[in-house]
């Protein structure tokens, strides 16, 4: 049980816009500790792709967008491409456990 | 470049110990707070420790505490993790990173990750 919590799955056709939820507490995003994402191709490191809940790295396409609201953040993902297709994972800092991780969303390009 | 190749991985029984290596190159080692992160197979990421940048402090998640030990040395930008007392759940590909600010913060990003080495504990 992570202490973020993201869907197993979410799906979307090309082009369409998708959104990857990730929910915290009080301890995490309530503290107000910033959200990062990252994205896992199959077989590789994880790369970093939004930072401080809005941020894109250098690189990143402005497809890629974040927020953060409360207790809650997410991730969007607007003009859906088959590269796309990945495992994105959230993470943020614990005032109880540290650093912490979501369970991870695997995105499928339909 | 700014890099990180991990080493040391390998297969080990129950009990024993291993040492990964993190070797850096492309940035000032000795100005960014670094951490170990892992994957079991199949699994999504686990913090598993992180040490300042003067290894002055150090962080353990409670499934490795008293277990694993990080460390580094500036002078040779490598960073380290002993691993002892191994069990079959310590099973993963340890990933070294590197937090994305030099300024110490609790909440920053990982903006470099190493490829990985890959860790079995089995009989």
């Amino acid at each position: 049980q992570s202490v973020l919590t993201q869907p197993p799955s979410v799906s979307g056709a090309p082009g369409q816009r998708v959104t990857i939820s990730c929910t915290g507490s009080n301890s995490n995003f309530g503290a107000g500790y910033d959200v990062h994402w990252y994205l896992q191709l199959p077989g590789t490191a994880p790369k970093l792709l939004i930072y401080d809940n809005n941020n894109r790295p250098s690189g990143v396409p402005d497809r890629f967008s974040g927020s953060k609201s409360g207790t809650s953040a997410s991730l969007a993902i607007t003009g859906l491409q088959a590269e796309d297709e990945a495992d994105y994972y959230c993470q943020s800092y614990d005032s109880s456990l540290r650093w912490v991780f979501g369970g991870g969303t695997k995105l499928t390009v339909l | 470049e700014v890099q990180l190749v991990e080493s040391g991985g390998g297969l080990v029984q129950p009990g024993g110990s291993l040492r990964l290596s993190c070797s850096a190159s492309g940035f000032i080692f000795s100005s960014y707070a670094l951490h170990w992160v892992r994957q079991a197979p199949g699994k999504g990421l686990e913090y598993v420790s992180a040490i300042s940048t003067d290894g002055g402090s150090t962080y353990y998640a409670d499934s490795v505490k008293e277990r694993f030990t990080i460390s580094r040395d500036n002078s040779k930008n490598t960073l380290y993790l002993q691993m002892n007392s191994l069990r079959p759940e310590d099973t993963a590909v340890y990933y070294c990173v590197k937090e994305e600010d030099s300024n110490p913060r609790w909440d920053d990003a990982y903006d470099i990750w190493g490829q990985g080495t890959r860790v079995t504990v089995s009989s």
